[in-house]
């Protein structure tokens, strides 16, 4: 199975300021079909995960503007641009390339 | 606009069965993958299965889970299933499904909690 490793593993963040968040992967997501399905997911205590990234760098619908993803291969990140206090709760990256799909451990952000 | 309830979820022994629902609205779930994920309590966010569009109509598994979980689809009600036995105390989490665009799930439902204890 593909290990999804995300770090930190805790991120003390001070509100306006950015923040990254790192994900690799033990094998390339490069799928046969030329894309690279790695997600991004935010979920605040107590609410369902909602995706933010996918294929590496787009946007889901709604999502704003200072979520950024990027990466290739094996090497993903996660940036979050003016942190907000409702960016706080856990990030989760995930692969969609090889079967199973794996998640990363989670990142746990907080406000400082 | 798109909605998933999920519901079925309850405390089960060890060795039992339970069937999950997700029942779909604001699309036709057919045209659509569908994921089911769980989240252990405390813990973080575990892929379970997918099912494919109707177009090939495909299963995948979590190795932990293949053998005892199904996952099936009732057109007529746009619902999805997670028919699961044989049940274990590390099955008990809850458990979300989610439909599939482009490799992951970006709607999600609110979860179902499965609890397997004696």
């Amino acid at each position: 199975d593909v290990v999804m490793t995300q770090s930190p593993l805790s991120l003390p963040v001070t509100l306006g300021q950015s923040a990254s968040i790192s994900c690799r992967s033990t094998q390339g997501l490069l799928h046969s079909d030329g894309r690279t399905y790695l997600s991004w997911f935010h979920q605040r205590p107590g609410q369902s995960p909602r995706r933010l990234i996918y294929k590496i760098s787009d946007r889901d619908s709604g999502v704003p503007d200072r979520f950024s993803g990027s990466g290739s291969g094996t090497d993903f990140t996660l940036k979050i641009s003016r942190v907000e206090a409702e960016d706080v709760g856990v990030f989760y990256c995930m692969q969609g390339t090889h079967w199973p799909l794996t998640f990363g451990g989670g990142t746990k952000v907080e406000i400082k | 606009q798109v909605q998933l309830v999920e519901s079925g979820g309850g405390v089960v022994q060890p060795g039992g069965s339970l069937r999950l629902s997700c029942v779909a609205s604001g699309f036709t779930l057919s045209d659509s993958g569908m994921h089911w994920i769980r989240q252990a309590p405390g813990k973080g966010l575990e892929w379970v299965a997918l099912k494919r569009s109707e177009e090939t109509n495909l299963e995948h598994y979590t190795d932990s889970v293949k053998g005892r979980f199904t996952i099936s689809r009732d057109n007529s009600r746009n619902t999805l299933f997670l028919q699961m036995n044989s049940l274990r105390p590390e099955d008990t989490a809850v458990y979300y499904c989610g439909r599939d665009f482009w490799g992951g799930p970006n709607y999600w439902g609110q979860g179902t909690l499965v609890t397997v204890s004696s």
